[in-house]
């Protein structure tokens, strides 16, 4: 079992749609989260960082993690077709090694 | 504010050829760097970590090296690319904290062809 998983997508909708992504891990150790946005070609993006379980919001972005279910969601409001990219979830666990493990992605088209 | 710069942004090489890429962060100091690989369509493959000047950590066994000869400045290099070397190469920078992890944060990247 990867330690990750996320569904590869792509996920397709219109303009206006509110977006949900999501992600499980295995690893009760992960207390961070992150979720990055990679544009083709780019590298990834920073977009939302959270520490433990519960809600974050920022803007048109809210990152939701279930620790207890080992499952982070991403969700988008008003999705624009400035959001279409891929999504990677990043969860690392509190120890020294600044390590994260990176999901393999969804992609995201949002239609005008 | 803190800026990453990698080069070059497309690379093609033969087999057999040596590599150098660099990445340098500005606006901060004492980061910790990283190098990842990112194959088409999946996720991202953390290859070297540095806490410090000189200070490298290998994360995979591979045909590749890393170095850190300034506080600011990484290099990823090998002696003979093979062709299973190509893909997305990704330097990334992390601020200290004494308390848990620091997001990352990525530059460009720069795609590697093997031929």
């Amino acid at each position: 079992q990867k330690e990750v998983e996320q569904d590869p997508g792509p996920l397709s909708v219109p303009e206006g749609a509110i977006v949900s992504l999501n992600c499980t891990y295995s690893n009760s150790a992960f207390q961070y989260f992150m979720w990055y946005r990679q544009y083709s070609r780019k590298g990834p993006e920073l977009l939302m960082y959270t520490y433990s379980s519960g809600n974050k919001e920022d803007g048109r972005f809210t990152a939701q993690v279930d620790k207890s279910s080992k499952y982070i969601s991403l969700f988008i409001r008003d999705s624009q077709p400035s959001d279409s990219a891929t999504y990677l979830c990043a969860p690392s666990p509190m120890d020294s090694s600044y390590k994260l493990i990176f999901g393999s992605g969804t992609r995201l088209l949002v239609r005008p | 504010s803190q800026t990453i710069h990698q080069w070059p942004a497309t690379l093609v090489q033969p087999v057999g050829s040596p590599l150098s890429l660099e990445c340098t962060v500005e606006g901060t100091s004492n980061p910790n760097l990283y190098w990842y690989r990112q194959a088409a369509g999946r996720g991202l493959q953390l290859l070297f970590y540095s806490v410090g000047i000189g200070q490298i950590s290998s994360e995979v066994p591979q045909n590749l090296s890393a170095s850190r000869p300034q506080d600011r400045q990484f290099i990823l290099s090998s002696k003979k690319l093979l062709l299973s070397d190509s893909g997305f190469y990704l330097c990334a920078w992390s601020g200290l904290s004494g308390r848990g992890n620091q997001p990352q944060h990525f530059g460009d990247g720069t795609r590697l062809s093997i031929l």
